[in-house]
């Protein structure tokens, strides 16, 4: 049985640095082909993808976020870290892991329940 | 970066409707690397549909997805009553992209 939770502050300060953990089980990223994801969502807006990792310690961001974002993995504790710079509140959103299986096509076929950050002062 | 264009934003149905949902990309899709998604309030995202029509384990025959290229579909054959929630296309042929959603409620 594949599960993901996400972890992390509820609360960050703008300018603050945003640490969030991905817990999984039910699969290894040291399986060729397994990836985790990051995506986020803002109350009431549409998911927007921000990062990747591979079980081949391949990294890929999103254009727009790429300067702020790192993607790291803890293959023996079953863990994914995301870690975005300079918090702003319109980084408020409820953040969400999910799984992927790259050589089924790409798509995310498993989600965590998600974590709210909020950024305010 | 492939832009997708969902539409309508809201149809309005009743149970047992049949539900269209567009979803239209701003550059052609590879491999048909598009996905749909169902979002309740307060839940994350499930899978529905991957590769434009191919449903994911446990989906109901009442989805089905269709199109290539640019112009995509999922239609929802006949709504019953937990169908009613908000609707998104992905593309994954590179950089992942969502559709803005669509909302499907009760009228």
């Amino acid at each position: 049985q594949v599960t993901l939770r996400e972890s992390g502050p509820a609360l960050v300060k703008p300018t603050q640095t945003l640490t969030l953990t991905c817990t999984f089980s039910g699969f290894s990223l040291s399986t060729s082909g397994m990836c985790v994801s990051w995506i986020r969502q803002p109350p009431g807006k549409a998911l927007e993808w921000l990062a990747r990792i591979d079980w081949d310690d391949d990294k890929y961001y999103s254009t727009s976020l790429k300067t702020r974002l790192t993607i790291s993995k803890d293959t023996s504790k079953n863990q994914v870290v995301l870690t975005m710079t300079n918090m702003d509140p319109v980084d408020t959103a409820t953040y969400y892991c999910a799984r992927i299986r790259r050589f089924a096509g790409g798509y995310f076929d498993y989600w965590g329940q998600g974590t709210l950050v909020t950024v305010s002062s | 970066e492939i832009v997708l264009t969902q539409s309508p934003g809201t149809l309005s149905l009743s149970p047992g409707e049949r539900a269209t949902l567009s979803c239209r990309a701003s550059q052609s899709v590879s491999s048909s690397y598009l996905a749909w998604y169902q979002q309740k309030p307060g839940q994350a995202p499930r899978l529905l549909i991957y590769g434009a029509s191919s449903r994911a384990t446990g989906i109901p025959d009442r989805f089905s997805g269709s199109g290539s290229g640019t112009d995509f579909t999922l239609t929802i054959s006949r709504l019953e009553p937990e169908d009613f929630a908000v609707y998104y296309c992905q593309q994954y042929g590179s950089s992942p992209t969502f559709g803005q959603g669509t909302k499907v409620e009760i009228k």
